[in-house]
């Protein structure tokens, strides 16, 4: 089994909400991944998750606040989001960090839309 | 980080047609992956490459590490294989993956 789930499908939500973003894989990969990927761009990464810890931040603006609370589960926590941070949000979960050998899965995407 | 380049930026082929999509990185890398983006959002995992030669069905894909470039084919071209395709590298210490620009392919009925 090689998939990656990602809920919810579609998310539309005001400037003042607060939601978030889940994704689940269950096939024992300790390295996971949120891009987020605008129209005819290709994904832009935004935080790396190894062993439940964060490795890395791409400089993303603190109304995004990530968490993996355990090694199957990665959030996405969304709060005063601007309309220019409508996307598609992508999970994506590998073996090991990407540097090793071994291929990365990405989930099927919220399509995010900030009104 | 790794520079990540990939051509034809746009492809348009009638149903039947071979191609060629390109991928060109500026380092040594260990992990080289194509993608194909369905008009739906989803990434599907194509190949897992970062060396020599892999067949599936209509597609395959050749890595030359030492040149520092890979190639995807694309046999007897269906609508369905319509979407956009990339190409994503990394190396051993970088933890994240390059992507390149992507090729946008349409073929026609």
């Amino acid at each position: 089994d090689t998939e990656v789930t990602q809920t919810p499908k579609h998310l539309v939500m005001g400037m003042t909400n607060k939601k978030s973003l889940k994704c689940e894989q269950h096939m024992g990969h300790r390295a996971m991944y949120w891009y987020k990927q605008k129209a005819k761009k290709p994904p832009e990464l935004m935080f790396v998750y190894s062993y439940e810890k964060l490795s890395i931040n791409e400089s993303v603006p603190s109304r995004f606040s990530p968490e993996c609370p355990n090694s199957s589960l990665l959030n996405l926590h969304l709060h005063a989001l601007q309309p220019e941070d409508s996307a598609l949000y992508l999970c994506a979960s590998s073996q090991r960090l990407a540097g090793s050998s071994y291929e990365q899965y990405f989930g099927p995407g919220t399509r995010l839309t900030v009104t | 980080g790794i520079q990540v380049e990939q051509s034809p930026p746009d492809l348009i082929l009638q149903e039947g047609a071979n191609s060629t999509l390109r991928c060109n990185f500026s380092d040594s890398v260990n992990n080289l992956q194509w993608f194909h983006q369905n008009p739906w959002g989803q990434l599907i995992n194509l190949f897992y490459i970062p060396s020599g030669t892999k067949q599936n069905g209509r597609l395959s894909a050749t890595t030359v590490a030492t040149e520092r470039y890979s190639l995807l084919y694309i046999s007897s071209s269906q609508t369905t294989d319509s979407g956009v395709y990339f190409c994503a590298v990394s190396r051993y210490n970088f933890n994240k993956f390059y992507f390149g620009s992507g090729t946008k392919l349409n073929v026609k009925p």
